[in-house]
């Protein structure tokens, strides 16, 4: 199961383009990538998911470096509805999962 | 609608006392997993099911039973509760086959005195 790791928090302002860091030193051949939203006294919701390169999707884009060993989850124009705390996580199916504290993303006006 | 339901939302009980938090999901998923949130660390997971009767640990499973007597259900069972178990819980389904995503409920928030 690899570990990853996140920074803390990171602002921004509105209309700004965020990118958020995950390092995954550890991940296994198998592991995808997933990037979780929430809200505070929500559950997380799921943003995005990837293996290799780039995948965009209405919400977000994530980028993959060849080696994975980190991934890059970028919010375009963000809007202050976009304050939430970001779960990075490397899984191989659907066994056990590692949420980590997450980056907490405070956008101001 | 699809959804994870979990209940109570919130309790505030005394240790020692038996208590069970219910979730349902009504979405037919195979994968079914509980978590406990606190302040600095995050979601932790305590255990998870990959079908019905077949459960296993997560990292934190010390003090909780769980139980999939029936694909939707999903109860977390705290024999004995203690005070350091007082937390955020999350209950999340999936269809567990590839890496489809996780649905989450609401929240039940435990207090316990």
């Amino acid at each position: 199961l690899a570990k990853t790791t996140q920074p803390i928090s990171m602002d921004s302002y509105e209309g700004q383009e965020v990118n958020i860091t995950c390092s995954h030193n550890n991940i296994a051949t198998n592991d995808y990538i997933t990037w979780y939203q929430q809200f505070p006294s929500q559950g997380p919701r799921f943003i995005i998911q990837g293996y290799k390169t780039k995948v965009t999707n209405e919400v977000a884009s994530l980028f993959i470096p060849a080696d994975r060993k980190s991934s890059t989850l970028s919010l375009p124009r963000v809007s202050l509805s976009d304050t939430a705390v970001y779960y990075c996580l490397a899984h191989t199916n659907f066994n056990k999962f590692y949420f980590g504290s997450g980056t907490k993303l405070n956008v101001k006006p | 609608e699809a959804q994870v339901t979990q209940n109570p939302r919130y309790l505030i009980t005394v240790t020692g006392k038996k208590l069970t938090v219910t979730c349902s999901q009504n979405m037919n998923h195979e994968y079914m997993s509980w978590y406990r949130q606190d302040p600095g660390l995050g979601l932790r997971q305590i255990y998870y099911s990959m079908n019905v009767e077949v459960t296993d640990k997560g990292d934190v499973p010390e003090g909780y039973k769980v139980s999939r007597k029936e694909k939707r259900n999903f109860p977390l069972i705290l024999e004995s509760p203690s005070p350091n178990q007082t937390s955020l819980y999350f209950c999340a389904s999936s269809l567990g086959q590839g890496n489809q995503p996780q649905h989450f409920g609401d929240g039940t928030r435990l207090s316990i005195l």
